[in-house]
């Protein structure tokens, strides 16, 4: 298994900013990818995280408001940015393949925009 | 592309009680079909995963699901539930493609199981 960590674990944010959050995976995981679960709902993919290139991102999401890296295996961030009360949500980033069969969920992030 | 459908949003069971969560899925291609459990205010812990074989998969706490390809259900069930098992249970697939885990999860809208003392 992977245990998934996250930084900040929740973040009380004025609109208009923005906010990094940290993932760190304990093992090489081959895949990294970041879901939003908004208020009363079901997790929703942003983007996969790609090493060392751009991230790959579904439909309804875009760079511009939610920038990812990737620099190691083990390592990913995502930005919210000129946040808006919109994106309160809980942000998790997640891993998987290669040394796992399976996708490890980090705590998640609980983000409110005022 | 896949989904999936919890059919029941919430369900309230008597502790000791037997409990079904309903999971059926729509995909083009083989799946992978995992449950998960989330706490209050924590995030996702995996509580089972079939992948390929048996069709019956146990996992942590008691749960079990089965795989039934012909009916595309995963149902998972607990023969007696406890106090302890409130929380929100989410059914997923991925594609099963080599290197399960490489490839997103679609994720259902979540059942929550409400355990009555």
């Amino acid at each position: 298994s992977a245990v998934i960590s996250q930084k900040p674990s929740r973040d009380i944010c004025q609109r208009g900013t923005s906010l990094t959050i940290q993932c760190q995976v304990d093992s090489q995981v081959t895949m990294m990818f970041w879901y939003r679960q908004q208020p009363g709902q079901s997790l929703t993919l942003i983007a996969t995280a790609n090493q060392g290139s751009e991230a790959t991102y579904e439909s309804g999401f875009v760079i511009d408001k939610f920038p990812i890296s990737r620099p190691n295996l083990t390592f990913s961030t995502l930005t919210v940015s000129n946040m808006s009360p919109e994106d309160s949500s809980i942000y998790l980033c997640s891993g998987g393949g290669g040394d796992t069969d399976t996708q490890y969920f980090g705590p998640g992030t609980r983000l409110t925009v005022l | 592309a896949q989904s999936v459908t919890q059919l029941d949003s919430q369900v309230p069971v008597f502790e000791e009680a037997p409990v079904e969560l309903r999971c059926n899925y729509s995909s083009s291609v083989s799946v992978y079909l995992f449950w998960y459990v989330q706490y209050p205010n924590q995030g996702l812990q995996l509580l089972l995963k079939y992948l390929s074989g048996s069709t019956l998969v146990k996992g942590i706490n008691g749960f079990e699901a089965e795989f039934n390809k012909s009916q595309t259900s995963f149902h998972l069930r607990k023969p007696s539930v406890h106090i302890s098992d409130t929380a929100e249970y989410f059914c997923a697939v991925s594609p099963a493609y080599s290197g399960a885990g490489s490839y997103q999860l679609t994720f259902g809208k979540g059942t929550k199981l409400s355990v009555i003392p």
